[in-house]
C-alpha cells in the first residue's frame, strides 16, 4: 500500500537559517508529489507540486522541492526562513489513481 | 462561496450518538474528499467522491462510518454510535478532477469531540 512519511515531527529554526523537510514514499509507480501548507488558524493550502519534467520545483514563498526518484523522496527547502513560515507543512502523494495520501506532518517553528 | 465550507465548524456530542457532517465543495468541483486529522496522526484518507459515486471508500475506519453526495455537491459524512476515538478535525477537500494535475481545495473543518 502507498504510504508517506515525513522524517522531522517538529522543527525549530531562528530567522534566516536554511530548511529542509524529508518526505520519502513508498510506491513504485508513477506519482504526483505535493507539499500542503498549513498556517496557524487556516485551511491547507497547496505550496508546489510535481508531476512530470524537471525534478526541481519552485512553489510559493520561495519554497522549492526536489523529486529524487531513486530515492523516492521529494524533500522541501528554503534557503531562508522567516517567522511568517510558522506552519504545518504536509507532503502528499498521487498515483494517479484519485485518493491523496498525506505524511504525518511536520510542524515548523521560526524564532523571530 | 469562493471556497469549501464546511459545517459545523465545532461539535460536541455524547458517546454513542449519531453526528453527521456537511460539506459544501467549490462550485463545478467533480472530486470532493473527506480527511480526517487527529493529533499527531496526519491526515487519514477516508472517502473520495467522483460525482455522485464513491470509486474509493477504502479509508472509512468502520461500518460505523458513511457518506453520500448528492447532486454532485453537497456532501455529508454520517457517524452512528460515536466513540471517543473518532474524535478529530474532519477535513473536507475537492477539486475540479480527480486523478491528475488538480490540486485539493481545502474547508476549515469540522472539530468532533466525543465526550
Amino acid at each position: 500500500a502507498q504510504s508517506v512519511s515525513q522524517h522531522n515531527h517538529h522543527v525549530i529554526l531562528s530567522e534566516a537559517a536554511s530548511l529542509e523537510l524529508g518526505c520519502n514514499y513508498s510506491y513504485g509507480g508513477t506519482v504526483n508529489l505535493f507539499w500542503y501548507v498549513q498556517y496557524p488558524g487556516q485551511h491547507l493550502q497547496l505550496l508546489l507540486k510535481y508531476f512530470s519534467g524537471d525534478p526541481l520545483v519552485k512553489g510559493i514563498k520561495g519554497f522549492e522541492a526536489e523529486f529524487i526518484k531513486s530515492k523516492f523522496s521529494f524533500n522541501l527547502r528554503k534557503p531562508s526562513v522567516q517567522w511568517s513560515d510558522t506552519a504545518e507543512y504536509f507532503c502528499a502523494v498521487n498515483n494517479q489513481g484519485g485518493k491523496l495520501i498525506f505524511g504525518q506532518g511536520t510542524e515548523l517553528s521560526v524564532k523571530p | 462561496g469562493a471556497g469549501v465550507s464546511q459545517s459545523p465548524s465545532n461539535k460536541v456530542t455524547e458517546k454513542g450518538k449519531d453526528v453527521e457532517l456537511r460539506c459544501d465543495p467549490i462550485s463545478g468541483h467533480t472530486a470532493l474528499y473527506w480527511y480526517r486529522q487527529s493529533l499527531g496522526q496526519g491526515l487519514e484518507f477516508l472517502i473520495y467522491f467522483q460525482g455522485n459515486s464513491a470509486p474509493d471508500k477504502s479509508g472509512l475506519p468502520s461500518d460505523r462510518f458513511s457518506a453520500e453526495r448528492t447532486g454532485g455537491s453537497v456532501s455529508t459524512l454520517t457517524i452512528q454510535r460515536t466513540q471517543q476515538e473518532d474524535s478529530a478535525v474532519y477535513l473536507c477537500a475537492s477539486s475540479s478532477q480527480t486523478g491528475v494535475n488538480s490540486p485539493l481545495h481545502f474547508g476549515n473543518g469540522t472539530r468532533l469531540t466525543v465526550t
